[in-house]
This record gives structure tokens, C-alpha cells and sequence, in this order.
């Protein structure tokens, strides 16, 4: 398995504004994600983050409102850029352990943009 | 497309039930397929499951795969109000690097 800590827990924010979401894993691993849940919601994923290089995001989420940083195997940072009311969700950093493949999710950043 | 259908959606039971949530999916190139039991913020892992007819069990919990007929079922015996929950699936797509979730079932369970 993988323990996942995630920052900061939750926060308000007020529009326009930017927050960033750290996540740190207690080992190496390649493949980390973020995932976005909407109230009432499924997972959605955000963007694959890649050591080293730029992100691979899904389709809807573009660099600019949701930059990602993985300057190595054991953490990453989101960037909820200018926020608005619809961005308030709950935000969780993911990994998926090598061999067993099976996928952790860190405790969730909840989000409340007024 | 490939996607992942939870059924059903909610459950309400009274406790000492027995339910049963179905997972099923219709995926390229199927690789895994994980279950989660998600309280509050973050989904905590259950099962994973690769091999057909390999049943998963913990405890009041058990899952099992049917690669042919894509689908997989969570089992929880003797339901208690701390199961109260939403069940989440996701099944791994080989050539994706990344698991696709299921819209879930939220499941209340009455003491």
C-alpha cells in the first residue's frame, strides 16, 4: 500500500483567487493522478502528473486553471487557478503502486470558493 | 467509449440486510477492476480483482469478477450503519494508465 498526506485539508477561498494543494507520498511512485468531486458526484480525473515533465490532463481541464508540479516520485502540487463558486469540490491526489497496481487516494483537500 | 455503470444507484436497508452492488463495464482492454468504500473525503481501497470466478473477501465483504460477462458484484452480509457509504468501482484500461470509476452507489443503512 502507500500513505498518502494531502494539504491543506480544506479551505475557503474567495473568487479569483488561487489554491494550492500539496501531496506527498511515503515512497517512490511513477504513476500519481488528481481527481476532482463535485458535490453528489463521481471521481473525476483531473490530469496524470508526470515526473519531469508537463502533465497529462483530461479532456476539460487545461493547464492554465490547473497547473500541476511533480519535481519528484514522492510528491506533487495542484493549482486551482482563479476560482469561481463551480470550482468547489473535493480535491484528491492519487498513486498507483507498481507490480500490484493497485491505486491509494490521499485524505481530499475539500474546497468552498465563495 | 469506455465506461463503468454502478447499479444501483442508492439502497436504503435496514440493518442484518444483505445487499449486493453491481459493477459493470464495457472497456477495451481490461486489466483490473478495484472497489472502494468512500465516507467522507477520500476512497479507502477494498478489493482488486483480475481473475474471473476468484471471490475477494474481508470480513462481511466479498467480490467477485466475471471477465466474460464484464461485470463484477460487492457483497456485504449482515449490514451495520457503519457500512453506510458510497461504493465506488474502477476498472484499469491497459494502454490508458488510468483507472475509469463508476458513478457509484450511496448506500444508507437504517439501524
Amino acid at each position: 500500500s502507500a500513505v498518502i498526506s494531502q494539504k491543506p485539508s480544506r479551505d475557503i477561498c474567495q473568487r479569483g483567487t488561487s489554491l494550492t494543494i500539496q501531496c506527498q507520498v511515503d515512497s517512490q511512485v511513477t504513476m500519481m493522478f488528481w481527481y476532482r468531486q463535485q458535490p453528489g458526484q463521481s471521481l473525476t480525473l483531473i490530469a496524470t502528473a508526470n515526473q519531469g515533465s508537463e502533465a497529462t490532463y483530461e479532456s476539460g481541464f487545461v493547464i492554465d486553471k490547473f497547473p500541476i508540479s511533480r519535481p519528484n516520485l514522492t510528491f506533487s502540487t495542484l493549482t486551482v487557478s482563479n476560482m469561481s463558486p463551480e470550482d468547489s469540490s473535493i480535491y484528491l491526489c492519487s498513486v498507483v503502486t507498481p507490480y500490484l497496481w493497485e491505486q491509494y487516494f490521499g485524505p481530499g483537500t475539500r474546497l468552498t470558493v465563495t | 467509449e469506455d465506461k463503468v455503470v454502478q447499479s444501483p444507484l442508492s439502497l436504503v436497508v435496514h440493518e442484518g440486510d444483505t445487499v449486493t452492488l453491481n459493477c459493470s463495464y464495457e472497456v477495451t482492454n481490461f486489466r483490473s477492476l478495484l472497489w472502494y468504500k468512500q465516507e467522507k473525503k477520500a476512497p479507502t481501497f477494498l478489493f482488486m480483482l483480475t481473475s474471473s470466478g476468484i471471490e475477494k473477501k474481508s470480513g462481511r465483504l466479498s467480490s467477485i469478477l466475471d471477465k466474460k460477462e464484464l461485470f463484477s458484484i460487492l457483497n456485504i452480509t449482515a449490514t451495520q450503519t457503519g457500512d453506510s457509504a458510497i461504493y465506488l468501482c474502477a476498472v484499469w484500461v491497459s494502454g490508458t494508465y488510468k483507472y475509469i470509476f463508476g458513478t457509484g452507489t450511496r448506500l444508507k443503512v437504517l439501524a
